[in-house]
């Protein structure tokens, strides 16, 4: 079974902190993604990540980098945590040349 | 560009009562299809896909879904559901000219009364 796990499923911070959020996949996949999820709005593309090193932005990428120097691993940053950017983070992962994603148990952020 | 909608927020049904969840996508050609499932405090499970065939699909937990092409819809189907079925259930498309992305809907949330 694929296992894609994210390093907290609960995390309050401050405005203005640094917020790393870490997600690890075991299936040795090549695509890692960082969705936000918030009510009404489904699931949103923050960024992506076709291989080590490699990362492209997704729809709504300001505000947050993002970091591959391993290949099961792919960590979120919030440079500087805003109140907004309270939600819900989505950690997905799937080999190259399928489009089926393996989703983590996700991350409920709160910025305070 | 392509978008998925998903017209019902929430749906409430009986336990043991059949249950369809809507989805409409926009996309020039015959996208990738996707149903997932989101349980309280999970992340999200794929349910079932269609690419290509047969245009009824099954997938697990009984869960199937049928690709309409002149309704733009894959429509999500239970013939008797159960209370565990309780959940946030989300549509995806996949473009082939996109091959990376999902594009999700909003999410349609299921309560099951007893």
């Amino acid at each position: 079974d694929v296992k894609v796990t994210q390093s907290s499923r609960y995390l309050v911070k401050r405005t203005g902190e640094k917020v790393f959020l870490e997600c690890v996949q075991d299936m040795d996949h090549e695509n890692m993604f960082w969705y936000r999820q918030d009510p009404g709005l489904g699931l949103r593309l923050i960024y992506f990540s076709y291989d080590v090193k490699m990362k492209e932005k997704g729809d709504i990428p300001e505000g947050y980098s993002v970091s591959r120097e391993k290949k099961e691993r792919f960590s979120l940053i919030l440079e500087s945590a805003s109140t907004n950017q309270t939600s819900m983070y989505l950690c997905a992962s799937r080999t190259g040349g399928v489009y089926e994603q393996y989703f983590g148990p996700g991350t409920r952020l709160t910025v305070t | 560009a392509q978008s998925v909608t998903q017209p019902d927020i929430h749906i409430t049904v009986s336990e043991g009562a059949s249950l369809e969840l809507r989805c409409n996508y926009s996309y020039g050609a015959t996208p990738y299809l996707f149903w997932y499932v989101q349980s309280p405090g999970q992340g999200l499970q794929l349910l079932l896909k269609y690419f290509s065939g047969d245009t009824l699909v099954q997938g697990i937990k009984g869960f199937e879904a049928e690709f309409k092409r002149s309704q733009s819809s894959f429509n999500l189907r239970k013939p008797s559901v159960h209370w565990s079925d309780a959940a946030e259930y989300f549509c995806a498309v996949g473009a082939p000219d996109s091959s990376y992305k999902l594009i999700f809907g909003s999410g349609t949330r299921l309560l099951v009364r007893p």
